[in-house]
């Protein structure tokens, strides 16, 4: 049961347009969400989160939207660069139970490629 | 953020044999994870690492394969037991900080001949 789910394997975009990378999710209990980026053979980034008190977070060039009435974030970097090219995961939990708190379950990730 | 190390980065070992995982934070933290990822697939959590006390598996992994240490609030260990080669994987710890983000090492790519 892959309660978190990226449905896009990949996205190509050329640098400077936006990249849109998309998630979804059927648990829920689920509170809190974030998205990281990982480069091969290094540990997972982090790169902004979002409440569920909250529909949009906005850092610098990335900002994250969640609709929780369709199970849905998406995560918005503008202008997209060449070092953005990476895997991004988005990653979600439930934060309001005590002994869920902290647990992360993971999408299958997307792998962004920007184009000079 | 906290700044976590994890010794080794990679090793190859033998299957049969077992192998410890260390990681170091540069500050306490009261949460600690530790997580695997397969290859080609998405992370999955292993065990949250109490400290003081028994870590907390999650279906599918258990004490005596995957045993853990947490003698204070900021190292842990994670042994990886009598490995075979489906245990080939990077292993990551991670904590959780204040505001809820959660932070990575950078990994322990393990090979398993």
């Amino acid at each position: 049961d892959q309660q978190v789910k990226q449905n896009s394997p990949s996205l190509s975009v050329q640098e400077g347009r936006i990249s849109i990378l998309n998630c979804d999710y059927t648990n829920s209990m689920f509170d809190y969400f974030l998205w990281y980026k990982k480069y091969p053979a290094e540990g997972p980034t982090f790169l902004i989160s979002i409440s569920s008190i909250k529909d949009k977070n906005e850092d610098g060039r990335f900002t994250v939207f969640l609709n929780k009435s369709a199970k849905h974030l998406s995560l918005h970097i503008v202008p997209s660069q060449p070092g953005d090219s990476a895997v991004y995961f988005c990653a979600a939990s439930s934060n309001a139970g005590g002994t869920s708190y902290g647990k992360l379950t993971f999408g299958q990730g997307t792998i962004l490629t920007v184009h000079p | 953020s906290a700044v976590i190390s994890q010794k080794p980065s990679r090793d190859i070992c033998q299957r049969g044999t077992s192998l410890t995982i260390q990681c170091q934070v540069d500050s306490q933290v009261t949460m600690m994870f530790w997580y695997r990822q397969q290859p080609g697939q998405s992370l999955t959590l292993i065990a949250t690492a109490n400290q003081g006390s028994e870590a907390t598996y999650e279906s599918g992994f258990v004490i005596d394969k995957f045993p853990i240490s947490r003698p204070n609030l900021t190292f842990s260990t994670l042994t990886v037991s009598n490995m075979s080669p489906e245990d080939s994987s990077i292993y990551l710890c991670s904590v959780v900080e204040i505001l809820g983000e959660q932070y990575f090492g950078p990994g322990t790519r393990l090979t398993v001949t």
